[in-house]
């Protein structure tokens, strides 16, 4: 069984500061993604970022990037120049990349960006 | 773009009635699921389904079917709705295979049973 754990309901960053979500996971799985996904106030679940777990590089998409430590089975996301609109829900998400393809989301981390 | 489309943004259900809560999906997505959405619990997977007429429970299945006659639409049903049942619901679709794993949500249902 795969699990997801997010230790931090809430946070916040000052407007342009840099902020880091933590994410763990337990899996028995070989092979696997790892995502952050972002809710805004309208609800709308958008992916933020993805990380197949068989790829040492941590992946990056403009201002958000991740640190993935396989070992340590730890997935964080990292928010630089925080922007008003990155204010929002964020859950970190796993799936196995064989087998039924459900996704195991944590319980999220509510981000508030102060100006 | 992919949409994925949930037929009521708001529905307020009396104790004891049958609810539907629709989804459909315009990108030809084998895979389709119905999640739960509470405050600090996350999401929960209630049910999902890899193909047509097929089906999964997923960790919160007590309470629910589903149904899927047709690949774009998977319906959840609450047999007797009861006040616990009241949540956000989110409704998501994905693609098979190891590629493309993104998967796209739907706005979300708040269903309020009174």
């Amino acid at each position: 069984a795969q699990t997801v754990t997010q230790s931090q309901p809430e946070m916040s960053v000052q407007e342009a500061e840099t902020v880091t979500l933590s994410c763990t996971y337990d899996t028995s799985e070989s092979d696997y993604y790892l995502f952050w996904y972002k809710q805004p106030p309208s609800r709308q679940m958008i992916l933020v970022i993805r990380q197949e777990a068989y790829k040492q590089q941590n992946a990056t998409e403009n201002r958000f990037s991740v640190n993935f430590q396989k070992a340590a089975k730890s997935f964080s996301l990292k928010i630089s120049d925080s922007q008003l609109g990155d204010a929002a829900m964020y859950f970190c998400a796993a799936r196995a990349l064989s087998g039924t393809y459900k996704y195991i989301f944590g319980t999220g981390t509510r981000l508030k960006v102060l100006a | 773009d992919v949409k994925v489309t949930q037929s009521s943004r708001y529905l307020v259900k009396r104790t004891g009635e049958k609810v539907f809560l629709e989804c459909v999906q315009d990108m030809d997505h084998e895979n389709m699921f119905w999640y739960r959405q509470d405050p600090g619990l996350g999401l929960r997977l209630i049910y999902f389904s890899y193909d047509v007429k097929m089906k999964e429970k997923g960790d919160i299945p007590e309470g629910y079917s589903v149904s899927r006659e047709k690949k774009e639409r998977f319906s959840l049903i609450l047999e007797s709705a009861s006040t616990n049942q009241t949540s956000m619901y989110l409704c998501a679709s994905s693609l098979e295979g190891v590629m493309n794993t993104e998967a796209f949500f739907g706005q979300g249902t708040r269903l309020t049973v009174v």
